[in-house]
């Protein structure tokens, strides 16, 4: 596609429910960020993949959140036993050559309401 | 490791007038540094970045900004404000660690008044 495809654009879930959010990059861009932008506040970063392999998931939370990107393309992000402080809104971004000069293409996101 | 620091949460400015948006960041390495924009219920765009090249780096809809190295400063400028730019603005740092970690300041909100 043009642009950055972030799937699903919003969900709805219960306290302890599993989630996956899904994130098709620009084609051929070698870099896939995650961030997490609750109200108010900028975006937060959890992980970033070059290629196939997680370069830096220092920014995920905790080991209910995970991220794989098998095929060096498309990328899902997974939380296990969602809680409330869960809910924001989750961007994914990809980039051409994942060096640090490279420009960010944002999705329009995946709003995660846990209940 | 970097960071970055937006030094005013909310900035109201009028329509014509010159408007100022404070950034200051930390980096262990040459960083490149960003600014993004995001518009109500839009995705995030790039307004402009420096990576090494000049120091007065300009961007879209008249924007500018100059990296300042002995102030770790990359202020974000623009001579004339419209109300289209009324809108959430994040500084960025972006540094070669071997990661690319990208981290984003907390966003200036601009209002711009008619």
């Amino acid at each position: 596609g043009a642009g950055v495809s972030q799937t699903p654009s919003n969900k709805v879930t219960e306290k302890g429910k599993y989630v996956e959010l899904r994130c098709d990059p620009i084609s051929g861009h070698t870099a896939l960020y995650w961030y997490r932008q609750s109200l108010g506040q900028g975006p937060e970063f959890l992980i970033y993949f070059q290629g196939t392999g997680a370069a830096d998931d220092s920014g995920l939370p905790n080991d209910r959140f995970f991220a794989v990107r098998p095929e060096g393309s498309v990328s899902t992000l997974k939380i296990q036993r969602t809680e409330r402080g869960d809910s924001a809104v989750y961007l994914c971004a990809s980039s051409l050559t994942g060096t640090n000069t490279g420009e960010l293409f944002f999705g329009e996101g995946s709003r995660l309401t846990v209940l | 490791a970097q960071s970055v620091t937006q030094l005013d949460s909310h900035v109201s400015v009028s329509e014509g007038t010159p408007v100022l948006l404070r950034c200051n960041y930390s980096s262990s390495y040459s960083p490149s540094l960003f600014w993004y924009v995001q518009h109500p219920n839009k995705g995030l765009q790039l307004l402009l970045k420096y990576t090494s090249a000049a120091t007065l780096v300009k961007g879209i809809n008249g924007f500018e900004a100059e990296f300042k190295k002995s102030e770790t400063s990359f202020h974000l400028t623009k001579p004339s404000a419209h109300m289209s730019d009324a809108a959430e603005y994040f500084c960025v740092v972006s540094e070669g660690t071997g990661g690319f970690k990208t981290i984003f300041g907390a966003g200036t909100r601009l209002f711009v008044k008619a």
